[in-house]
């Protein structure tokens, strides 16, 4: 199995933060790597797929970078809509989640 | 627009087989492939398996031995079944469109495994 693991588990930040999440996969795993933005009470929602790409009608202050075992997603600007919790996953070999970054509210 | 729901029982016995179903709405079922995946506080998101329209069916290899995924091409339905369920198998289940990539989700189903 390919491990996912996200840092921090809970990040404060404020409106107009700019917000970096981790995350390292055990082995490299290319590009294969998506980003999902989960609300309390919701499905999760894909933002980033192929470590970089944005999802269409993903707002474009959400960006996503990295290849082999690290990656990063970056929210330029923190909006009141963007407090969630963030997964990463990867899709190289079968399919695994990071264990999630919740994103609160300073 | 896809639209995915899911639909079976909310609570199930220890050792029985958990069933549910996963109504698409918006899109046929042919020609695409059709995932479950679940979340617990104590494994997070898990994907399950998927099914593309043509039967082919792969599977998380810690779960292959109970669960078998199938689909009803005239209800424009697939199905999840996890055999022999415990109480580890309480989670909110959820069925989404792609093999191993989602970008449209049901809004999950919570299902309970208790005597």
């Amino acid at each position: 199995d390919i491990q996912m693991t996200q840092s921090p588990s809970t990040l404060s930040a404020s409106v107009g933060d700019r917000v970096t999440i981790t995350c390292r996969a055990s082995q490299s795993i290319s590009d294969w790597l998506a980003w999902y933005q989960q609300k309390p009470g919701q499905a999760p929602k894909l933002l980033i797929y192929k470590a970089s790409g944005l999802e269409s009608g993903v707002p474009s202050r959400f960006s996503g970078s990295g290849s082999g075992t690290e990656f990063t997603l970056t929210i330029t600007s923190l909006q009141p809509d963007d407090f969630a919790t963030y997964y990463c996953q990867q899709y190289s070999s079968y399919s695994t989640f990071g264990q999630g970054t919740k994103v609160e509210i300073k | 627009q896809v639209r995915l729901q899911e639909s079976g029982p909310g609570v199930v016995r220890p050792s029985e087989t958990l069933s549910l179903t996963c109504t698409v709405s918006g899109g046929s079922v042919s020609g695409y492939y059709w995932s479950w995946l679940r979340q617990s506080p104590w494994r997070g998101l898990e994907w399950i398996g998927y099914i593309y329209y043509t039967g082919y069916t792969n599977y998380n290899p810690s779960l292959k031995s109970r669960v078998a995924i199938s689909e009803d091409t005239s209800k424009n339905q697939f199905s999840l079944k996890l055999s022999s369920v415990t109480a580890a198998d309480t989670a909110i289940y959820y069925c989404a469109t792609g093999e191993l990539l989602h970008d449209t989700w049901g809004p999950g189903i919570m299902v309970t495994v208790s005597s």
